[in-house]
């Protein structure tokens, strides 16, 4: 099927650990995204990357920090997991528009839920 | 500040009923504008876009939004829901800057009661 698929689909851990959730699309888009999901459904955009090139990097702490080996693929890894960061982690793709620019069209993967006790 | 308002956090429509969710934005100029739906345990997806043109825009489902610069809004609406329309609804705006930076608004869960 083609989709964003993102694993692992949920993910406990404790404070202080290391954590990476990976993110893959075979759409063929060239920027992905990481948008962070909170408890009351606040949704809130982290990184973009354009073709493995950062493009946004909101006001994220720096024990966030995205990877992108192709453009198929954008991991987040989170390090020294705070209370906080318990969340539902979204990774969504979109494509280039008819005319070369951004499309806006963002597609969703189905989303992590990390809970961090 | 520049910021996407959806008024109502919550609304309960009998099935088959019309349904209109509100979306205000307050932003120097007009941005582009979308909405989105997620049901639940689900990722987002695109219900409709404005961009420029048209002022009423069909989406998919069943979905139309009317963008009315004067009242800066960009309300959904559907004249018949369906029990499978129950889900959350975002609004969402970006700015032509190229970045495809979308800001959403808080959302508002639809209830849908036989």
């Amino acid at each position: 099927d083609t989709a964003v698929s993102q694993t692992p689909k949920y993910l406990v851990t404790q404070m202080g650990n290391d954590k990476s959730i990976k993110c893959e699309q075979n759409l063929g888009h060239d920027t992905m995204y990481w948008y962070k999901q909170d408890s009351k459904k606040f949704l809130k955009i982290m990184f973009s990357y354009n073709n493995k090139e950062l493009i946004i990097n909101e006001t994220v702490p720096n024990r966030f920090s995205p990877k992108s080996p192709d453009k198929a693929h954008l991991n987040l890894h989170i390090n020294s997991l705070e209370l906080g960061d318990s969340a539902v982690y979204f990774c969504a793709s979109s494509p280039f528009g008819t005319s070369g620019g951004p499309s806006y069209e963002q597609y969703f993967g189905p989303g992590t839920r990390l809970t961090v006790t | 500040a520049q910021s996407v308002t959806q008024p109502d956090i919550h609304i309960t429509v009998s099935e088959g009923a019309s349904l209109e969710l509100r979306c205000n934005y307050s932003y120097g100029a007009t941005p582009y504008l979308f909405w989105y739906v997620q049901s639940p345990g689900q990722g987002l997806q695109l219900l409709l876009k404005y961009f420029s043109g048209d002022t009423l825009v069909q989406g998919i489902k069943g979905f139309e939004a009317e963008f009315k610069r004067s009242q800066s809004s960009f309300n959904l609406r559907k004249p018949s829901v369906h029990w499978s329309d129950a889900a959350e609804y975002f609004c969402a705006v970006a700015l032509n800057f190229g970045n495809e930076k979308l800001t959403f608004g808080t959302g508002t869960r639809l209830t849908i009661i036989p």
